[in-house]
């Protein structure tokens, strides 16, 4: 099955500076790549994905980009604020019919006022 | 969202009892998901079910098992807890084909507890 591996786990940024978190996913056939936020003590919520037939999406502050040679991609925010504080997930599947997620482990972004 | 619902939030029970956690949701989405949340391990999918007949497991099934009574409600039953099954769970929804696309909407948890 599929394994996705996300880095870092913890992440500290000053704001205004930009974060960046990276994840790899194991299988080839994969194309959808969506990233949920987790506020502390609230639900997941989607930000943004990506499929596979796309390098690179962008939603004001916020960007995804696809490496599918490398079966990588990565969240981009800029110009960080202290509403961006919270736990990251990427995750990975077949869409179209197998919209099984395997997320990665989360990434615990702090950003420092 | 509180289109998607849990119940109870927070439970605490002993080793050995049978629990039943509950997710209902008014978007009318097919498609349901149980997910447990562990810190350092995100969240893993325990079961699914892509529509009322429709039952398949997920990475992590073992001590689980799941009903979907009707469209709108998804139930996954620990038969016997043990205290490794303390984790916050979490129940999903999709609509593929419909405007949302693969999004999944989350309920807002339930904090299970076993001694």
């Amino acid at each position: 099955g599929e394994n996705v591996e996300q880095h870092p786990s913890t992440l500290s940024v000053q704001e205004g500076d930009s974060a960046v978190i990276k994840c790899t996913y194991s299988d080839s056939a994969s194309n959808y790549f969506p990233w949920y936020k987790q506020e502390l003590g609230k639900r997941p919520q989607l930000i943004i994905d990506i499929r596979s037939n796309v390098g690179e999406k962008k939603d004001q502050r916020i960007a995804v980009t696809l490496n599918k040679t490398a079966k990588h991609f990565s969240l981009h925010i800029t110009e960080t604020q202290p509403e961006d504080s919270a736990v990251y997930f990427c995750a990975a599947s077949m869409s179209f019919g197998n919209e099984k997620l395997t997320f990665g482990t989360g990434t615990r972004l702090t950003i420092i006022p | 969202d509180a289109d998607v619902t849990q119940t109870p939030r927070n439970r605490i029970t002993k080793t050995g009892k049978r629990i039943m956690l509950e997710c209902s949701q008014t978007k009318g989405h097919d498609r349901m998901y149980w997910y447990r949340q562990d810190p350092g391990l995100g969240l893993r999918l325990i079961y699914y079910s892509f529509d009322v007949k429709d039952i398949n497991k997920g990475e992590i099934s073992d001590g689980y098992s799941v009903s979907r009574q009707a469209q709108a409600k998804f139930s996954l039953s620990l038969e016997s807890a043990i205290p490794n099954q303390t984790a916050l769970y979490f129940c999903a929804t999709s609509d593929p084909v419909g405007a949302s696309g693969d999004t999944q909407y989350f309920g807002p948890g339930t904090r299970l507890t076993v001694l």
